[in-house]
């Protein structure tokens, strides 16, 4: 029964590349959120999709962030021209929807030279 | 909106002592709770959740949170600590339904001393 999968685990871009982050939701699960962690603090969300639709993208920087959650394959993050501030762990979670609890990946550990 | 504060980042104990990690949130309407534990360099895994049934909720790993309305409050609890409870423990709430992001505090980072 495999877990959320998030690769890759660690991802090392320099300033001004781009950022890709898979997340593959759990057997059955049709709801991802995308959460990113700073240093000492908690997880702040930033994105939430179903199958090809944004529901909620509250939490998501206007520029350079996107996401998408296509028909087939997995959820991706993206971040274009990244910056030394987007170094951070970031975790999705997927869900049934209703009243079932999000479970979550790893995460992704990105460090920006 | 919702918001959760976590009271103490960091709290140590003793082996074989009781933990309390607590958490009080801020809701304009009846929430969800969570707990989540996070092990370094790992996800968060659920260690239990409040949906408005039972106000005593048990979770994984003996521990358990009560719900008290009148307190704000969803503090998390575990009658003997073990070393492997060491760990970063999350409390989260979201709106009454499952569907919507939690909203974390900031974690408490929990030590247990042999």
């Amino acid at each position: 029964n495999a877990g959320v999968m998030q690769n890759p685990r660690h991802l090392v871009r320099r300033r001004g590349q781009e950022a890709r982050l898979r997340c593959s939701p759990m057997k059955g699960h049709s709801h991802v959120y995308w959460y990113r962690q700073l240093p000492e603090e908690g997880l702040k969300f930033m994105v939430y999709l179903q199958k090809e639709n944004i529901i909620d993208e509250s939490g998501m920087p206007k520029e350079r962030f996107s996401a998408e959650f296509p028909k087939e394959g997995p959820s991706i993050l993206r971040i274009q021209q990244v910056v030394r501030g987007d170094s951070a762990a970031y975790f999705c979670a997927s869900s049934r929807g209703g009243d079932q609890p999000q479970h979550f990946g790893d995460g992704t550990r990105l460090s920006i030279l | 909106a919702q918001s959760v504060t976590q009271l103490g980042s960091h709290v140590s104990v003793s082996e074989g002592a009781l933990v309390l990690l607590r958490c009080n949130y801020s809701s304009s309407v009846p929430p969800y709770l969570f707990w989540y534990v996070q092990y370094p360099n790992q996800g968060l895994q659920l260690l239990l959740k409040y949906t408005s049934a039972a106000t005593l909720v048990k979770g994984i790993n003996g521990f358990e949170a009560e719900f008290k309305k009148s307190e704000t409050s969803f503090h998390l609890t575990k009658p003997s600590a073990h070393m492997s409870d060491a760990a970063e423990y999350f409390c989260a709430v979201t709106r009454n339904s499952g569907n919507t992001p939690l909203v974390f505090g900031k974690g408490t980072r929990l030590s247990v001393i042999a």
